[in-house]
């Protein structure tokens, strides 16, 4: 069953702690991305990334990190630099970046919040 | 450069009456269009998408879009709600080689 995959569903973090939030694709997409979204508001990118050990900053990258490893995988972490992390985070894959008719597909996404 | 502004926050309609969600676009090249729906707490799901082909999109569970370059639009309509599509909608624009730009979005609310 192919599609993008988003651990963990609900994420409790510290003040002070870094957490990372888990995607992986098995859709063979080169281009992965990181959204964050804000109640009543829409979706902000936060990194994106074209192909494996390559990545870009979105319009909302301070205190986030990413890694790319492989293909599938583009794990995102939140640090502690990041002052408001409290939101809904949604990976989503497309074909690729260079294209204008490619289609983003979403994961189900991961809910942080800071106690 | 590229935005969307989508001309309602929220919308209201009574169930079996039709749905209009509007759409204008900005983008200094041929843009894909699409739309996207979110149902609480769940990712987005694919609706329809232009993609300079026909101006007249179908998409699923009954929706559609008219592309209208003149008017730089992208309304999104079904014929008669159902109480399931009750969501947030996103009008999502992307022009050759640039990153996808989202619309704030649309709450629809659909009364029995």
């Amino acid at each position: 069953d192919g599609g993008i995959t988003q651990s963990p569903k609900y994420l409790f973090r510290k003040e002070g702690q870094n957490v990372t939030l888990s995607c992986e694709q098995n859709l063979n997409h080169d281009a992965m991305y990181w959204y964050r979204q804000d109640p009543g508001q829409g979706l902000r990118l936060i990194y994106y990334s074209q192909i494996v050990n390559d990545f870009q900053k979105g319009d909302i990258a301070e205190g986030y990190s990413v890694s790319r490893e492989k293909k599938e995988s583009f794990p995102l972490t939140v640090t502690s630099a990041q002052k408001n992390p409290t939101a809904f985070y949604l990976c989503a894959s497309s074909e690729r970046t260079s294209g204008s008719t490619d289609t983003q597909y979403f994961g189900p996404g991961t809910r942080l919040t800071v106690l | 450069a590229q935005s969307v502004t989508q001309l309602d926050s929220h919308v209201s309609v009574s169930e079996g009456t039709p749905v209009l969600l509007r759409c204008n676009y900005s983008s200094s090249y041929s843009p894909s269009l699409f739309w996207y729906v979110q149902h609480p707490n769940k990712g987005l799901q694919l609706l329809l998408k232009y993609t300079s082909a026909a101006t007249l999109v179908k998409g699923i569970n009954g929706f559609e879009a008219e592309f209208k370059k003149s008017e730089t639009s992208f309304h999104l309509t079904k014929p008669s709600a159902h109480m399931s599509d009750a969501a947030e909608y996103f009008c999502v624009v992307r022009g050759y080689g640039q990153n996808f730009v989202f619309g704030p979005g649309t709450r629809l609310s659909v009364l029995p």
